[in-house]
């Protein structure tokens, strides 16, 4: 069982680019969610997703958009890459048992913008 | 809104000596809280879940927590620490958001083990 994978794991871009962090899991969850963390700040939720066709904004979405056509992949895409979106994405899913998500996270994906 | 505090970020302990990692948290219900464990270069991990009953919660590893309402706080605790068990350790708290429930996550202790 793969459970999250994300790709890639590394990745620098150029300021102004664009690029799409993938992410596919393989549990057959309803829930979804990207994380980004930055040293000493914990995790921010970006975007989060309870079902195929249903995304929503978490605390830090500016800069990022996502899409969810199918339960297993959610990917994130960040437009005009800004040097304040170098971080680590983490990508999770869990699985709705009465409220109470235990989340799955992927190995992540470290991200430079120069 | 809720929120996790974990006010250390370095925790440094001698392997085979005990370890406590504070979280306080600020939610107005019964909150879901979680611990999650995170090896460089991994993904987070989790260590152990309280939702309700006993207050005391034994998790893998040997890790367990306490829940303590009227100190709004979700301790971590091991009595004898490993080499293995550097980590970065992240206590979340589970609300609610449209009927599902998203942890808000603290920033992270880091635990450092010397020899």
């Amino acid at each position: 069982n793969a459970g999250v994978t994300q790709t890639p794991k590394f990745h620098i871009l150029k300021i102004g680019q664009s690029m799409t962090l993938q992410c596919t899991q393989d549990m057959n969850h309803n829930y979804m969610y990207w994380y980004r963390q930055d040293p000493g700040m914990g995790l921010k939720l970006i975007y989060y997703s309870v079902g195929a066709g249903i995304t929503d904004k978490g605390e830090v979405p500016n800069g990022y958009n996502v899409s969810r056509s199918t339960t297993e992949d959610f990917p994130l895409r960040l437009e005009l890459a800004a040097p304040s979106q170098t971080s680590v994405y983490f990508c999770a899913s869990s699985y709705d048992d009465s409220g109470a998500n235990v989340l799955t996270f992927g190995a992540g994906s470290r991200l430079t913008v120069l | 809104a809720q929120s996790v505090t974990q006010p250390d970020i370095h925790i440094t302990v001698s392997e085979g000596a005990s370890l406590e990692l504070r979280c306080n948290y600020s939610y107005g219900a019964t909150p879901y809280l979680f611990w999650y464990v995170q090896s460089p270069g991994q993904g987070l991990q989790l260590l152990l879940k309280y939702f309700s009953g006993d207050t005391l919660v034994q998790g893998i590893k040997g890790f367990e927590a306490e829940f303590k309402r009227s100190q709004s706080s979700f301790n971590l605790r091991k009595p004898s620490v490993h080499w293995s068990d550097a980590a970065e350790y992240f206590c979340a708290v589970g609300h609610a958001s449209g009927g599902s429930y998203i942890p808000t996550f603290g920033r992270g202790t880091s635990l450092i083990v010397h020899p």
